[in-house]
């Protein structure tokens, strides 16, 4: 079965760099999530978007951004980059009520110098 | 607003044995999902289990099984004939139903880590 799809896998970037992660959901999934983890920690919400448009937004830090394309791939524009950014980005991707799971893509590493 | 509660930080066990891991969670909502996601030191996010909160059976997947007490709000995870692939990170997770609205992202609990000896 198709899983939800995160490129680039691994990103090196410098401090106040930009980066763009991307993530393309199961086919027919209309909802995108995103997440950040820290080491040891449990996932953080970023943002999440339902037909293309954003339905809920959590700890997302100004300098990032996010869109849903029509194709329903998304992306996380983050820029001015901080150590503190480095971090597992996970997108998770479920079609609400059928059978409204959230599965996981690979997560994109982060690694800000 | 909803909490979810992991109490065992670190838990093991021997390979073939059975394990039981806690997670409570609090909530208002009487219709909801629970979960459990698995992360192997690949850091990959795996869902083990899912439960809907008016379902009064108890959901199996194999060898992982769920004991939910509904009033107790108490959603407990049985993992039998353990293997060392299942040395991981495993989360408890809650999330509103699709007629919530907005607001449906997954409130986690801070993990269990259990480890699978041989």
């Amino acid at each position: 079965a198709a899983g939800v799809i995160q490129s680039p896998r691994h990103l090196i970037k410098e401090k106040r760099e930009t980066a763009t992660l991307k993530c393309y959901p199961i086919p027919r999934h209309d909802t995108v999530y995103w997440y950040q983890q820290g080491p040891g920690q449990d996932p953080q919400f970023l943002i999440s978007f339902y037909e293309k448009m954003q339905s809920d937004k959590g700890s997302i830090p100004d300098r990032f951004s996010a869109q849903q394309f029509s194709d329903y791939h998304s992306e996380l524009n983050m820029s001015s980059l901080e150590l503190g950014d480095s971090a597992l980005y996970f997108c998770a991707s479920s079609r609400q009520g059928f059978p409204d799971t959230q599965y996981f893509g690979p997560g994109t590493r982060l690694t800000v110098l | 607003a909803q909490t979810v509660t992991q109490s065992q930080p670190e838990m093991s066990v021997q390979e073939a044995e059975t394990v039981t891991l806690s997670c409570t969670y609090d909530t208002s909502e009487s219709n909801y999902y629970l979960f459990w996601y698995k992360q192997p030191p690949s850091r990959q996010m795996i869902l083990v289990i899912r439960q809907e909160a008016y379902k009064q059976q108890n959901a199996t997947e194999n060898r992982f099984s769920v004991n939910f007490q509904k009033a107790a709000k108490s959603f407990s995870l049985k993992i039998s004939d353990s293997q060392l692939g299942d040395t991981a990170m495993y989360f408890c997770a809650f999330m509103k139903p699709f007629n919530a609205g907005n607001n449906r992202k997954l409130i986690w609990g801070l993990g269990t880590s259990l480890a699978v000896n041989p």
